[in-house]
C-alpha cells in the first residue's frame, strides 16, 4: 500500500519565481493538506483540499494556491519567491469522513531552496 | 486559539534512562493530540494518538503517552532510550480536520 508522495524532493529557485510541488495521497484517501516546515520550527498548516476545492486555510497568503485533481493528487504553488519560503513542504492524506482523530498520513517533503 | 506547548527545545538523555518529552494543550473542546517523530531530512512518522477512547495511550517503538485533562497534558514517556530515539518530536492537537504543531524537542540519546 504506497504511503504519500511528494515530488521533486528537492528544489532550489531563484527570488520572484515560481514553483509548483506535487503531491499523491495514501491509496483510499480523498483529503490532501499541506504544511510549511521553516527550519527549526514545527510544521505550520497552509491549506487543505477535498473534492477539488480549498476547503480549510492557515496564515498564508495569496501567493501560496493550490488545486487538486479528480484523482485526488494535489499541487502547491508558490509565486513570487521570497527567501522567506525556503522550507520542506509537506503533504498529509486522511479521509474527510473520519473524525478530527483519524490518522493523517505525511510524505517525507520537499524541501525548497530560495536564492 | 487552540494549540499546544512543548516544554524544552532539547533534550538529552542516556541510552536505557527514562524519555519523557512535555506537552501542554489549550482546547475548549476535547481533543484529539498526536505525537510525530522526525528524522532528519525526512518526514512525520506518527507515534501515537489520542482519540478519548483511553486516557494512557500506547505507540510504536515503545512510547506512550497519558491524556490527562486535569493538567491539559499530553506527555510522551518512554521507559528506556534507545540510540535509534534520537530524533525531532512535535506534539499536534487535531482543529477541524487540520494539525496544529508545537515547536518540537529534539531528543540526544548519549552512549
Amino acid at each position: 500500500d504506497a504511503g504519500v508522495t511528494q515530488s521533486p524532493t528537492h528544489l532550489i529557485k531563484t527570488r520572484g519565481q515560481q514553483v509548483t510541488l506535487r503531491c499523491s495521497p495514501k491509496s483510499g484517501h480523498d483529503t490532501v493538506s499541506w504544511y510549511q516546515q521553516a527550519l527549526g520550527q514545527g510544521p505550520q498548516f497552509i491549506f487543505q483540499y477535498y473534492e477539488e476545492e480549498e476547503r480549510q486555510r492557515g496564515n498564508f497568503p495569496d501567493r501560496f494556491s493550490g488545486h487538486q485533481f479528480p484523482n485526488y493528487s494535489s499541487e502547491l504553488n508558490v509565486n513570487a519567491l521570497l527567501l522567506g519560503d525556503s522550507a520542506l513542504y509537506l503533504c498529509a492524506s486522511s479521509l474527510i469522513m473520519g473524525t478530527g482523530g483519524d490518522g493523517y498520513t505525511f510524505g517525507s517533503g520537499t524541501r525548497l531552496t530560495v536564492v | 486559539a487552540q494549540s499546544v506547548t512543548q516544554l524544552g527545545s532539547h533534550v538529552s538523555v542516556s541510552e536505557g534512562a527514562l524519555v519523557l518529552l512535555r506537552c501542554n494543550y489549550s482546547s475548549s473542546v476535547p481533543p484529539y493530540l498526536f505525537w510525530y517523530v522526525q528524522y532528519p531530512n525526512q518526514g512525520l512518522q506518527l507515534l501515537l494518538k489520542y482519540t478519548s477512547a483511553a486516557t494512557l495511550v500506547k505507540g510504536i517503538n515503545g512510547f506512550e503517552a497519558e491524556f490527562k485533562k486535569s493538567e491539559t497534558s499530553f506527555h510522551l514517556t518512554k521507559p528506556s532510550a534507545h540510540m535509534s530515539d534520537a530524533a525531532e518530536y512535535f506534539c499536534a492537537v487535531s482543529i477541524r480536520r487540520a494539525l496544529t504543531f508545537g515547536s518540537g524537542t529534539r531528543l540526544q540519546v548519549q552512549p
